[in-house]
């Protein structure tokens, strides 16, 4: 496969369930991110990982767990959600730097019950 | 703080009509990054052009032109002879060399009808 993928394309959920969301980037890059994008309302950035190392977290509730186990996979362990948290979550890539170009996956439609 | 503005939420046209999306932007920096995307009704964001704050030579890219104007801080987006296949959602982004990530506007969209 080639570019950013993500599984699984569409999650539904309850409260107390706890799952778990996976991206895998085939473009040689080291930084990786997840946003979110609820309706009605701007991409917002979750995380940042350069080099598999967290460097930005934007305020995000612990019930979402990010975990880099190297610079081609990116997780998004989920627990307790609520149904405010049912967006689209896009994951994507670069190379590290802010000026770098990123490249996104197709989203994970989720949806909390 | 950077800052992206998209002040058209939706836009309508016919097929062959051209279209002009509007993108301005805020920044204190003299370096930094614009970019447009497009998202279908799919959900990828799917990359359309990356221009820096020293590269004001206006682009074109088939039926996609890209006019970029410091003196108004803007960089606008054209597509020419619309299709049905252009309908997205279309998001201009800013990121500044100072800064750490990527803003994005609120995104613009397009439906081109038959």
């Amino acid at each position: 496969e080639t570019g950013v993928t993500q599984t699984p394309r569409h999650l539904v959920m309850g409260m107390t369930n706890k799952k778990s969301l996976k991206c895998e980037q085939h473009l040689g890059h080291n930084a990786m991110y997840w946003y979110k994008q609820s309706a009605k309302k701007p991409l917002e950035l979750m995380f940042v990982y350069n080099f598999k190392e967290q460097t930005e977290n934007n305020s995000v509730p612990s019930r979402f767990s990010p975990e880099c186990p190297n610079s081609s996979h990116l997780f998004l362990h989920l627990h307790t959600l609520q149904p405010e948290d049912s967006a689209l979550y896009l994951c994507a890539s670069s190379q590290v730097g802010v000026s770098e170009t990123q490249y996104f996956g197709p989203g994970t439609r989720l949806l909390v019950l | 703080a950077q800052k992206v503005t998209q002040a058209q939420t939706e836009i309508s046209v016919v097929e062959k009509e051209d279209v002009t999306l509007d993108c301005v932007y805020e920044t204190r920096d003299t370096t930094y990054y614009l970019f447009w995307y497009k998202q279908p009704p799919s959900g990828e964001l799917v990359f359309l052009i990356r221009r820096n704050s020293f590269d004001e030579q206006n682009e074109i890219s088939g039926r996609y032109s890209w006019n970029f104007q410091k003196s108004t801080s803007s960089f606008n987006f054209t597509i020419t002879a619309s299709q049905v296949v252009d309908s997205a959602v279309y998001f201009c982004a800013l990121t500044e060399t100072s800064g750490s990530r990527l803003t994005f506007g609120e995104g613009t969209q397009l439906t081109v009808n038959p």
